[in-house]
């Protein structure tokens, strides 16, 4: 059975903190991983990983992957209050994406 | 704009009631996506069709149908044998072919009283 297994389930943190998320996946087809942010309704995506090693960045935010050990993470640093929301992960298999259950973020002023 | 439209925000309907959410997008995209999210579940596959006339089950399928007459069109049905039909709903789109991202609407808050 497919899995993506998303932790911690929660985090609190203070703003200009860095914060790593983590996402580890047991999938059979594996194409890529993805990351989405969800702050209110519709997820939006942040990074595409296909390949392992190579960080993908943009301003704060970056993302690894490691095809080895079936695990990629997410890194913020220095936090803001608008970085607050639901971290998604999700696997794609060629046809349809498996999904985590996410990751919420509660950024403190 | 290119984008995902899906209606209602909100739709409150009757225990025993079939109800149609609406998906539509005009980003050209062959593949689109019904997900069900309940709190602390994340998302969960209802359905996914990757071209017209064409859907397959997600691992949720119980209780809902789909159609897909047009490329622009998927919308789900939340017929009276869903169990629990009470949650947010999200559509997604993709363009097909290579390793692409999914696009997603706003989704529909569906409570069922």
């Amino acid at each position: 059975e497919d899995k993506v297994v998303q932790s911690p389930l929660s985090l609190v943190v203070h703003e200009g903190d860095t914060v790593t998320l983590n996402c580890s996946y047991e999938v059979t087809n594996f194409r890529s991983l993805l990351w989405y942010k969800q702050e209110k309704k519709a997820p939006t995506f942040l990074f595409m990983l296909t390949s392992s090693g190579i960080e993908k960045k943009s301003g704060r935010l970056s993302s690894i992957l490691d095809k080895k050990e079936l695990f990629s993470i997410l890194n913020i640093t220095a936090t803001q209050t608008g970085d607050s929301a639901v971290y998604l992960c999700a696997v794609f298999l060629g046809n349809q994406f498996y999904f985590g259950t996410g990751t919420s973020l509660t950024v403190i002023p | 704009d290119g984008g995902i439209t899906q209606s209602p925000k909100y739709l409150f309907r009757k225990e025993g009631q079939n109800v149609t959410l609406s998906c539509e997008q005009n980003l050209n995209h062959d593949a689109m996506y019904w997900y069900r999210q309940d709190p602390g579940q994340g998302l969960r596959l209802i359905y996914y069709s990757q071209i017209v006339n064409d859907f397959q089950k997600g691992d949720i399928a119980e209780g809902y149908s789909v159609s897909r007459e047009k490329k622009e069109s998927f919308p789900l049905t939340v017929t009276s044998a869903q169990k629990n039909p009470t949650a947010f709903y999200l559509c997604a789109s993709r363009r097909v072919g290579m390793n692409t991202e999914a696009f997603f609407g706003q989704g529909t808050r569906l409570t069922v009283v």
